[in-house]
């Protein structure tokens, strides 16, 4: 079965500053998609970033950015320019081939200004 | 962007009572819909999943007597629990997907379930 583990359940970052957030994934599947949502306290539930699996191109979305470590099934996500909105929990999420999405622990993140 | 609602937002209800929560897609079809349960501080956990004129897939663990789920059209879903206890209380998230293979999910705001 697959798994999703994040394993900082807390981060902080200076405002404008960078930070990463860890995730890692178990799989034996070749092909998924992977995901990192926002939760912000208003609890919805908003995507920041899709990366498909066979795509070697790490995905991009304005600030946001990621590392996609397919051998080491690794996937990070690079906040840059942190703003004081970026503050909420971060789930970093796994589709599976039959269209579950699993999602990690979660991440609470501060921004501290 | 894809929408979903659900209604209501948040209930309060007597133990022992059932409550019904809706989701709608409102400007798509949705041909799979799934309902998630997040307790404070913790991640979603997938309940069940519901594809529309079928019967839902619960996961295991989930009393499928006890949160029905029915999705009888493309554009809504509803949980319902039944019997409602303490223990029941949590906040429920659905979300739609499109076509098969689409390539994600859209969620819904959540719905905040009180029993007291």
């Amino acid at each position: 079965a697959q798994t999703v583990t994040q394993s900082q359940p807390e981060m902080s970052v200076q405002e404008a500053e960078t930070v990463t957030l860890s995730c890692t994934y178990d799989t034996s599947e070749s092909d998924y998609y992977l995901f990192w949502y926002k939760q912000p306290p208003s609890r919805q539930m908003i995507l920041v970033i899709r990366q498909e699996a066979y795509k070697q191109q790490n995905a991009t979305e304005n600030r946001f950015s990621v590392n996609f470590q397919k051998a080491a099934k690794s996937f990070s996500l690079k906040i840059s320019d942190s703003q004081l909105g970026d503050a909420a929990m971060y789930f970093c999420a796994y589709k599976t081939s039959y269209d579950k999405v699993i999602f990690g622990p979660g991440t609470s993140l501060s921004v501290i200004p | 962007g894809a929408v979903v609602s659900q209604h209501p937002s948040r209930v309060i209800c007597k133990s022992g009572t059932s409550v019904k929560i809706e989701c709608r897609s409102l400007d798509f079809q949705a041909t799979t819909m799934f309902w998630y349960r997040q307790f404070p501080k913790q991640s979603l956990m997938l309940m069940a999943t519901s594809n529309e004129g079928s019967k839902a897939t619960y996961e295991q663990g989930v009393e499928k007597d006890k949160f029905l789920i029915n999705h009888a059209s493309l554009t809504l879903s509803t949980l319902t629990v039944t019997s409602a206890h303490p223990e029941d209380s949590s906040f429920y998230i659905c979300s739609a997907r499109g076509a098969q293979g689409a390539k994600e999910q859209y969620f819904g705001p959540g719905t905040r379930l009180t029993v007291t």
